[in-house]
């Protein structure tokens, strides 16, 4: 696609599940980042994915997130064991080189968690 | 990383100039200087990008002083539509660990 794509737009789940969220970044960018940003706040920096280095994990929250990158294209964020208070929209953007500072977001994936 | 400060909030009036002015008193030498707009319920926008002097392209212009501390972004004629939150960060172009890392922003309010 012509753009930066996460799907669901929407999940709700229960507490204590865990959800997976995906990141369809622009073909060909090597640099893929996963934020948060919870209602009203900034964007929290979760993981950065720089090429075939390996990935800069130190924004992740607890070990119940985790995140891969397969063959340096699609990315995966997993939540496990759901909290409320990890209710948020999850973006993920793609830079067309590592160290770039200009990225491209998706829309985003509202997480809910009830 | 450098660190940014910029004002929390600006308002203003349709038809006006905006300024948004951030200090990166920190910044390195090989640092870039990047602006981003996010609307509600969107992800945030690549606006523009400077490294000194000034930088303009169709949606706004970027000024940037000789000792680099800080940088201003400059909305002219300011319409409903900008109301958004503006971000600035600084970031070593040339290290590939170098990461995006976004302050609190500006958000700007614009009124009829």
């Amino acid at each position: 696609g012509a753009g930066v794509s996460q799907s669901p737009s929407n999940k709700v789940t229960e507490k204590g599940k865990d959800v997976e969220l995906r990141c369809d970044p622009i073909s060909g960018h090597t640099a893929l980042y996963w934020y948060r940003q919870s209602l009203g706040q900034g964007l929290e920096f979760l993981i950065y994915f720089q090429g075939n280095s390996a990935p800069d994990k130190s924004g992740l929250p607890s070990d119940r997130f985790s995140a891969e990158r397969t063959g340096g294209s699609v990315s995966t964020l997993t939540i496990q064991r759901t909290q409320q208070e990890d209710s948020a929209v999850y973006l993920c953007a793609s830079s067309s080189r590592t160290g770039n500072t200009e990225a491209f977001f998706g829309q985003g994936t509202r997480l809910t968690v009830v | 990383l450098a660190k940014t400060t910029q004002p929390i909030s600006m308002d203003s009036y349709e038809g006006q100039e905006v300024n948004i002015t951030c200090s990166h008193n920190n910044i390195a030498t090989n640092d870039y200087i990047t602006w981003y707009q996010q609307f509600p319920s969107q992800g945030p926008r690549f606006i523009i990008q400077g490294y000194k002097t000034k930088v303009t392209n169709e949606v706004a212009s970027l000024f940037i002083p000789a000792d680099r501390k800080s940088s201003t972004l400059s909305l002219p004629r300011v319409s409903l539509s900008d109301t958004a939150v503006y971000y600035c960060l600084v970031g070593d172009q040339a290290s590939s660990a170098s990461k995006i890392i976004f302050g609190s922003g500006t958000r700007l309010s614009i009124r009829p």
